[in-house]
């Protein structure tokens, strides 16, 4: 069965204090791995595309990572603007269309 | 920055009443799709729609629903005799490929009394 796994499920930092959000997953047909952040009642909103094992991708303050079973999402000195919950999410391949599969989240709080 | 845009933002029904969900897909997007999120829990996907068809649909997708794009503008969900259940956040996104980013819009959430 296809899983995608977010860890920790909420994260409290203070400002400055760097870390890194976690998703694993088993998924068949594996197209792509995406990050989005969500804020409460937004839709989810587009941070990072990941298509291959060893790829990175970096925007501001966030990095992301992908290898052969998870992705990893740096934050490097967070400010309290970036508290949200971030969504993994991964593209399945379908027949005629792909499809994304989400974690849970992981939500952020970031204290001044 | 174009933008997927959703209305209404906020739709309350009563059971057993159908509801249209509307979306405006970014214009040079291809590829669309609702999803939905139960409050405290995951998104899950619905359905994807290209070429003026399904592509594909969850187990969720039954009979109850469905989609078209009426005007080659609009792209809209309908729920033809809505539960308690499907009280969630509905979210459509678009894709200018299969396997290009999805770009989510702000939702519609749909309450049912």
């Amino acid at each position: 069965e296809d899983q995608v796994t977010q860890s920790p499920e909420a994260l409290r930092l203070q400002e400055g204090e760097s870390s890194s959000l976690n998703c694993s997953y088993t998924v068949s047909g594996l197209r792509g791995l995406f990050w989005y952040r969500q804020d409460p009642g937004k839709g989810p909103e587009f941070l990072f595309t990941l298509y291959s094992a060893g790829e990175e991708k970096e925007k501001e303050r966030l990095k992301a990572t992908l290898t052969k079973k998870e992705s990893f999402l740096h934050i490097t000195a967070p400010k309290p603007e970036d508290s949200a919950t971030y969504l993994c999410a991964v593209l399945k391949s379908g027949d005629n269309t792909d499809k994304l599969i989400f974690g849970t989240g992981t939500r952020l709080q970031v204290f001044p | 920055e174009p933008e997927v845009t959703q209305t209404p933002s906020h739709q309350v029904t009563q059971m057993g009443q159908e509801v249209i969900l509307r979306c405006v897909p970014i214009s040079n997007h291809l590829y669309f799709y609702w999803y939905r999120q139960i409050l405290g829990q995951k998104v899950e996907f619905l359905v994807s729609f290209y070429n003026n068809e399904i592509s594909e649909k969850s187990e969720i997708f039954d009979d109850q629903f469905s989609v078209e794009r009426p005007d080659g503008s609009n792209f809209t969900l309908k729920i033809r005799s809505t539960k308690l259940e499907d009280s969630a956040m509905y979210f459509c996104a678009t894709s200018y490929d299969r396997s290009y980013e999805q770009y989510f819009g702000p939702g519609t959430r749909l309450t049912v009394t």
